[in-house]
C-alpha cells in the first residue's frame, strides 16, 4: 500500500532531550516536507527537500532540523525541545517537479514538557 | 510571508445543502490544492489545480484556480454527513529556488441531518 508513514504517532518529553521523529515514503516520491499544525494557525512548513542531499527551510525552520540521505526517509530532528514546540507534526510527500499533489502522513503529536 | 486566507472559519449546513467556501491571497502562486482532514488524520488531498481559470470537478467537489491567480474556490455540492471536516487550501509557486507550501488555516465544516 502506497503511503507514507511517520513514526512515534506520540510523544511526550521535556525540555532539552534530543529528539528525532522519522517518516519514510514508499512511493520514491523525489519531494518530501515537515509540517506542524497549531490551532488557529493551520499548517506551517518547517523544512522541505527536493531531492537527496537537498534541503531547504520553510516558514518555521527555527529549532529544527532535518536531512534527507535516501530518497524514502526524511528524520524530524529537534537538539533541544522547548515547550513552544508542542504541536502535530506531519510529514507529506510528493512526486515533485510539476507534479505538487502531497500525500500526508498520519501525524505526530509532540508535547514538550 | 506569504499568508492565505481562508472564509468562512466555520460553517454549520443542513444535509442536501451546497456548500462554497474560498481561499484569498495578495500574492501570485502557479498551483492551488484543497485539501480536507478529520479528527486525526492527515489532510487528504482533495483536487489540484495547475493553470489559471482552471475549473476541476471530483464527484460532488468542484473548485477553480482563480484568473488572477490569486485566489481559488471550493464548492460541495448536496452535501452529506461524512462531509464534515476541516478544509484547507495551500498554493505554492514552484520556481528556481524551490517549492515552499502556504496553508490557509481552514474552514471547519459541520453537517446537521
Amino acid at each position: 500500500e502506497a503511503q507514507v508513514t511517520q513514526n512515534p504517532r506520540y510523544l511526550i518529553t521535556v525540555t532539552g532531550k534530543k529528539l528525532t521523529v522519522t517518516c519514510s515514503q514508499n512511493m520514491n516520491h523525489e519531494y518530501m516536507s515537515w509540517y506542524r499544525q497549531d490551532p488557529g494557525l493551520g499548517l506551517r512548513q518547517i523544512y522541505y527537500s527536493m531531492n537527496v542531499e537537498v534541503t531547504d527551510k520553510g516558514d518555521v525552520p527555527e529549532g529544527y532540523k532535518v536531512s534527507r540521505k535516501e530518497k524514502r526517509n526524511f528524520p524530524l530532528i529537534l537538539e533541544s525541545p522547548s515547550p513552544n514546540q508542542t504541536s502535530l507534526y506531519f510529514c507529506a510527500s510528493s512526486l515533485g517537479g510539476t507534479k505538487r499533489e502531497q500525500f500526508f502522513g498520519p501525524g505526530t503529536r509532540l508535547t514538550v514538557l | 510571508g506569504q499568508q492565505l486566507n481562508q472564509s468562512p472559519q466555520s460553517m454549520f449546513i443542513q444535509e442536501g445543502e451546497d456548500v462554497s467556501m474560498n481561499c484569498t491571497s495578495s500574492s501570485i502562486f502557479n498551483t492551488w490544492l484543497w485539501y480536507k482532514q478529520e479528527p486525526g488524520e492527515g489532510p487528504v488531498l482533495l483536487i489540484a489545480l495547475y493553470k489559471a481559470g482552471e475549473l476541476t470537478s471530483n464527484g460532488r467537489l468542484t473548485a477553480q484556480f482563480g484568473i488572477t491567480r490569486k485566489d481559488s474556490f471550493l464548492n460541495i455540492s448536496a452535501s452529506i454527513p461524512s462531509d464534515v471536516g476541516i478544509y484547507f487550501c495551500a498554493a505554492t509557486f514552484l520556481d528556481n529556488y524551490g517549492q515552499n507550501f502556504v496553508f490557509g488555516p481552514g474552514t471547519r465544516l459541520s453537517v446537521l441531518p
